[in-house]
């Protein structure tokens, strides 16, 4: 079975630009959360989306935006890129809401701002 | 804020020797924990769970422990393979979602 897939795998972009990042979930799953992780540090939550809409975020400016289609499959959109925003983007998914739902990742999509 | 932390950045262990990991957590309201493995250049591979209303869960090779009193986690390996290096997290979850809080995590090094 197909895991989480995310793409690109590597990008690069300068400050300024904006970025369209995708995943396609675990076939069969309808969460989707998006994590932000900086080289030596764990994953920081970003967004969660079920069913299409937006059910959790963190702590990241109005830059960051996400959606989810009828697939399932997200994207993640980030605007106006500052150097702080290289970082290993995740993608996890999970079966649906809710308590003790596995949350499997995807293998990241390496951003780089110059 | 709340916070999950890990008592020892690095871990170094023989390869054949058990390997334990610990983890801190500090929000009394998590009730489930994941353990997860990542190798570099990867992302996180999910390696245990367990909820918050047991003490002790047991998979293949793995053992995680939940201590609430203290609000602790442990991950024991047995029989560490050289497979077995990376880094690893543990992630909590406090009853709102799929939304986790990850430590800074802990390089396990399997030495041959």
């Amino acid at each position: 079975d197909a895991g989480v897939t995310q793409s690109p795998t590597h990008l690069i972009k300068t400050r300024g630009q904006q970025v369209t990042l995708r995943c396609s979930p675990i076939s069969g799953h309808k969460s989707v959360s998006w994590y932000q992780q900086v080289l030596g540090q764990g994953p920081q939550f970003i967004f969660q989306y079920y069913e299409k809409e937006e059910r959790g975020r963190g702590n990241f400016p109005d830059r960051f935006s996400a959606r989810q289609f009828p697939n399932y499959s997200s994207e993640l959109n980030v605007n106006a890129l500052l150097l702080g925003d290289s970082a290993l983007y995740l993608c996890a998914s999970s079966p649906g809401m809710g308590d003790y739902n596995e949350q499997f990742f995807g293998p990241g999509t390496r951003l780089t701002v110059l | 804020g709340e916070s999950v932390g890990l008592h020892l950045p690095t871990l170094s262990v023989q390869e054949g020797d058990n390997s334990i990991i610990n983890c801190a957590y500090s929000n009394s309201a998590s009730d489930y924990f994941i353990w997860y493995k990542q190798e570099s250049g990867k992302g996180p591979q999910f390696i245990i769970d367990i909820r918050s209303n047991m003490d002790k869960r047991q998979g293949q090779r793995v053992t995680v422990l939940l201590n609430k009193t203290v609000k602790h986690l442990s991950l024991q390996i047995a029989a560490t393979q050289p497979g077995d290096s990376a880094v690893y997290f543990c992630a909590e979850n406090i009853n709102t979602g799929n939304q986790f809080y990850f430590g800074t995590g802990t390089s396990l090094t399997v030495i041959p």
